[in-house]
């Protein structure tokens, strides 16, 4: 089955303890991207991936790193998470871009909360 | 950088009626506009597009139209139905930056809960 993969799906953990979010797709898809969803806030796009090892800022990406060794993974990672992070994360890709012609799949998501 | 504004943030109807969600966007660079819905506990999902060339697009109950003067994009639904009842996003994304490399930031509304009641 085609589909984006996160892992944990859910994880409460204490500020500054680093953190590793998997993002796994079996698809072959070139652009992967991460994003956060808040209340009333909508998704924003914390980084993206256009292919292997080229990464990307988007809109919110202090406080995390992410990597692209491998066209199927693309982890986001917590060097010392606070509490501000604490929110819902999901993990996209989709075969190419411009994403104007290639339709973008999300994962699950992955519930963080930073006590 | 884009901004996208959603409004309403929430939308009661009753089943059979009609629902539009409108968006605005900053940036007149955009073009390609983007509808994802996501049901309780899952990642969003695209149900309808439309690209910066056309000014409306339709798909069984659900439409899209795009005012590129206004700078502003609708999601209307028709004959709504209690499953239709979601958050819906809406979103807005350019091709390349204004250097001209590729560009793949993709700029989201803030949701709006829409409630279709049987």
């Amino acid at each position: 089955e085609a589909q984006v993969t996160q892992n944990p799906r859910y994880l409460i953990t204490v500020t500054g303890k680093k953190l590793t979010v998997t993002c796994s797709q079996n698809m072959n898809h070139e652009y992967m991207s991460w994003y956060r969803q808040d209340p009333g806030l909508g998704l924003r796009q914390i980084y993206y991936s256009m292919n292997v090892e080229v990464t990307d800022k988007g809109d919110v990406p202090e406080g995390y790193k992410v990597s692209r060794k491998e066209k199927r993974n693309f982890p986001l990672i917590l060097e010392s998470p606070s509490p501000n992070q604490t929110s819902l994360y999901f993990c996209a890709s989709s075969l190419s871009f411009p994403l104007r012609y290639n339709e973008q799949f999300f994962g699950p998501g992955t519930r963080l909360t930073v006590l | 950088g884009e901004n996208v504004e959603q409004h309403p943030s929430t939308l009661s109807v009753q089943e059979g009626d009609s629902a539009v969600i409108k968006c605005t966007y900053s940036d007149s660079a955009s073009n390609y506009f983007p509808w994802y819905k996501q049901e309780l506990g899952k990642g969003p999902q695209l149900i309808i597009d439309i690209r910066s060339n056309v000014g409306e697009k339709k798909d069984q109950r659900i439409a899209v139209t795009l005012n590129k003067t206004a700078k502003h994009f609708s999601l209307h639904i028709t004959e709504t139905q209690p499953e239709d009842s979601a958050v819906y996003f809406c979103a807005a994304s350019r091709s390349t930056d204004a250097g001209g490399t590729s560009y793949g930031k993709l700029t989201f509304g803030q949701g709006t809960i829409l409630t279709v009641h049987p």
